[in-house]
């Protein structure tokens, strides 16, 4: 069964707590995403991730950080120096390169910090 | 900056009526045009996608009309259900494979 899985579906923290939210493909992408969904607001790029061991940080990675050690595996940490965690997370693959490549999206991961 | 526009934000339809959302750019190195659906507490999922060498395509009861040189592009839904009551999100795709998306359109279908 291929695809994205994002876990927890729901995390709740404490404010002033790093947190991680796990996003695993079995698809064999090369190209990972993270996104914020915020009512309103469409999705926001934090980090992507086109080749292991590389990043780039897309429009929003302030109080966030990356690591892609693996294909298959593209965690995000949410850090204590980011102001509004609060949000709506998704993950994303794509196969990289010039074709006519669709982005496939995890089911999300709901942070609520108080 | 938002680099691309989508309007209207929310949308309501009755059954069997004609959906239509839009959406404008401003970046000509973007590539390729997906339109997604999201459903509440989903993940988005590709609908239907376009390339800019083409103006116009169908799937179904979807269809993406594309204006190059208007740098403008649309989604209709045609003969619009209760079941096609969702926020859509149009995007587009630069050349260095990153993605931009609009800012969504809250569809709902009377019955």
């Amino acid at each position: 069964d291929g695809g994205i899985t994002q876990s927890p579906k729901y995390l709740f923290r404490k404010e002033g707590q790093n947190v991680t939210l796990s996003c695993e493909q079995n698809l064999n992408h090369d190209a990972m995403y993270w996104y914020r969904q915020d009512p309103g607001q469409g999705l926001r790029l934090i980090y992507y991730s086109q080749i292991v061991n590389d990043f780039q940080k897309g429009d929003i990675a302030e109080g966030y950080s990356v690591s892609r050690e693996k294909k298959e595996s593209f965690p995000l940490t949410v850090t204590s120096a980011q102001k509004n965690p609060t949000a709506f997370y998704l993950c994303a693959s794509s196969i990289s390169g010039q074709g006519a490549y669709e982005q496939y999206f995890g089911p999300g991961t709901r942070l609520t910090v108080t | 900056q938002q680099q691309v526009k989508q309007s209207p934000q929310s949308l309501i339809v009755q059954k069997g009526g004609i959906s239509i959302i839009n959406c404008a750019y401003e970046n000509t190195a973007f590539d390729y045009f997906p339109w997604y659906q999201q459903f509440p507490g989903k993940g988005p999922a590709l609908l239907i996608a376009i390339r800019p060498d083409v103006s116009e395509k169908k799937e179904g009861r979807f269809t993406i009309s594309f204006n190059k040189s208007a740098k403008q592009f649309s989604l209709h839904i045609m003969d619009s259900q209760p079941g096609d009551s969702a926020t859509y999100f149009c995007a587009a795709r630069n050349t260095g494979n990153q993605f931009y998306f609009g800012t969504g359109t809250s569809l709902t279908v009377i019955p």
